[in-house]
Order: structure tokens, then sequence, then C-alpha cells
């Protein structure tokens, strides 16, 4: 079984570049895709990353996922931020063992 | 447009029983997967279970957290999902979320979420 840390809260400025990151606990992060859900106060969780590193329809190119094998962590970048980005993000992924497993989540705060 | 509705949450003593359902439209509901995801207040996401579709003899999975105690069914005529929660704990109390895969090509992420339903389990 895995586990996926992050950190419990990060914060920037507007305009600035944040990246929230979710390290893989044991096995290859590469083994399966990471997926990134946001979620606002009050509301239920929208998909901003899947497979690693594609966007939804939708989404804005400010955010972009990446993974790295040499630390085994998946990463949430989202440039030039903008107030209404502040929420929780969750990262995302699976395994046959663990099945779905979700990270503990990262209140960004924008300020 | 797809909805996931949930119904059915609400106060519960430890030891009781409850049972959820996540009313679907907007797409073909036979042929979907379905999952449950809970979220206690000021928590984490945390997923719950799934159960498959026909095609796939209606397999289901679970949490170790609830394996045992909670059973997912789906009533395809229906085009509605349930979660049966038994021998109802406290740190059962959660947001009880319905989700239906979408966007991954191996059906391992979730596209549509309901609104979902608060389960609190007190005494």
């Amino acid at each position: 079984n895995f586990m996926l840390t992050q950190p419990h809260s990060v914060s920037e400025s507007p305009g600035k570049t944040v990246t929230i990151s979710c390290t893989r606990s044991s096995g290859s992060i590469a083994s399966n895709y990471v997926q990134w859900y946001q979620q606002r106060p009050g509301s239920s969780p929208t998909t901003v990353i899947y497979e690693d590193n594609q966007r939804p329809s939708g989404v804005p190119d400010r955010f972009s996922g990446s993974i790295d094998s040499s630390s085994n962590s998946a990463s949430l970048t989202i440039s030039g931020l903008k107030t209404e980005d502040e929420a929780d993000y969750y990262c995302q992924s699976y395994d046959s063992s663990s099945l779905w497993v979700f990270g503990g989540g990262t209140k960004l705060t924008v300020l | 447009e797809v909805q996931l509705v949930e119904s059915g949450g609400g106060l519960v003593q430890p030891g009781g029983s409850l049972k959820l359902s996540c009313a679907a439209s907007g797409f073909t509901f036979s042929g979907s997967a379905m999952h449950w995801v809970r979220q206690a207040s000021g928590k984490g996401l945390e997923w719950v279970g799934r159960i498959r579709s026909k095609a796939n003899s209606y397999a289901t999975a679970y949490a170790a957290s609830v394996k045992g105690r909670f059973t997912i069914s789906r009533d395809d005529s229906k085009n509605t999902a349930y979660l049966q929660m038994n021998s109802l704990k406290t740190e059962d109390t959660a947001v009880y979320y319905c989700t239906r895969p979408g966007y991954c090509t191996n059906g391992v992420c979730f596209r549509y979420w309901g609104q979902g339903t608060l389960v609190t389990v007190s005494s």
C-alpha cells in the first residue's frame, strides 16, 4: 500500500508562481497516473490535471502538472496566481493493491 | 449535462445503519462504474468504494476502513447507485460524494461529482 504526502499549506502573492508537491511513499510515481483536484470552500472537487499533465477543457494553461521519478513525486504548478485560485488541492493516484488514494490536501492561500 | 444527486444523509447513532442514494442523469448510467468518496469536516478526501457495470459483473471494491460494513449496489433501471452503511462509527461522520470516472483512459480518475450528503454519527 502507498500514501501520497502533500504540504499542508502554501501561500504566494497574486501574479506569482506556486508549486504543490505530492510524494508517493512506495512504488514508483510513474507506475500510475496522478490527478489533481481543486476544491473551493463549500463546493465539490473539480479536476485541474489528469494523467500527470493533461488539462481538461476549460482549465487555464496557468495550471500544469508533472512527475519527477528522482523524488518519486508529482507537482502541480500554478503560474500567474489569481485570488480565484485560492482553494484546497488534492493529488490522487491508483494501484491494484491500494486502489484509489488521495493525498491529504494542500490549502493554497493567495495573498 | 451529467448530474449526480446524493440523498439519504442524516443523523444516526453509533452502531446504526443508513442508506445513501445517488441519482444519475445525462449519461448512460448502466455502462459506467460509480464511486463513493467521503470527506470529514475540515479533512481531506477519502475513497470509500466502487461498483462496476453489469458488463463487468457489478464488481465492487472497498477501502479497508469500511470493508465488511459498507455495501455499494446499483439499480440500472432507476439510474441510481446506493451506499448501504452498517455498524456506523463516529469516525464515519463526513460528507459523502458519489462520483463518476472520466478523463482518464483507464477509468481511475474522477470527473463528475455530486454535491454531497452529510452523514453524522453521534449519540
